[in-house]
């Protein structure tokens, strides 16, 4: 258990709908990330936050958008649902301290089924 | 980035060591190489990390030679828990508050009884 909680654990919705993920990190870690893997695709970084301020942008849609909230939980917005979007979306989080290791931390994922 | 570059599989047996090299040949003076495991339906999960010559772990070892363009994730005596996908990262993100990690396609190791 890495102490990031993820919900929920399954997601299955229409073309078109909206869904919103929720992440809650470890203890303490500042920094919360989401990620997209897809079959064809493999693990790709979208957003991070770090103390409730988007901190770096990957390859995010303009469809998605993601905050992170005083209690530093964060939510992911996934909008016009397209059958691609169907995929396992991680949320991670770190300590983000001076030094340079990389340790995130991962959550279980929330598998989303666009039908 | 650094682009990383690893085998796409690899198969082994219990009980054996097991070494996944990975050839980074455009790391930075100040890039760290980093390795993660995922099982099947989980998250990616850190192992190790390194800098230069040899890091040492309670699950792994990291050799790192001296011109640092390749580094080679060691598994002593594997068992079948560890059959997984293996990435080789590296890079570190601008300021401390930039950590993205940016993963490659990683070594899918299959361990066998």
């Amino acid at each position: 258990d890495s102490g990031v909680t993820q919900t929920p654990k399954h997601l299955i919705t229409a073309t078109g709908q909206r869904v919103t993920l929720r992440c809650s990190p470890r203890s303490g870690d500042l920094s919360v990330y989401w990620y997209q893997q897809s079959l064809d695709q493999g693990l790709q970084f979208l957003i991070q936050y770090y103390n409730g301020e988007e901190r770096a942008k990957g390859n995010i849609l303009e469809r998605f958008s993601a905050q992170q909230f005083p209690d530093l939980h964060s939510e992911l917005n996934l909008s016009s649902l397209e059958l691609g979007d169907s995929a396992l979306y991680f949320c991670a989080s770190s300590v983000v301290a001076a030094g340079n290791l990389n340790e995130q931390f991962f959550g279980p994922g929330t598998r989303l089924t666009v039908l | 980035l650094a682009k990383t570059t690893q085998p796409i599989s690899m198969d082994s047996y219990e009980g054996q060591e097991v070494n996944i090299t990975c050839s980074h040949n455009n790391i930075a003076t100040n890039d760290y190489i980093t390795w993660y495991q995922q099982f099947p339906s989980q998250g990616p999960r850190f192992i190790i990390q390194g800098y230069k010559t040899k890091v040492t772990n309670e699950v792994a070892s990291l050799f790192i030679p001296a011109d640092r363009k390749s580094s080679t994730l060691s598994l002593p005596r594997v068992s079948l828990s560890d059959t997984a996908v293996y990435y080789c990262l590296v890079g570190l993100n601008g300021d401390t508050g930039r950590r993205a990690l940016t993963f490659g396609s990683g070594t899918r190791l299959q361990v066998q009884p």
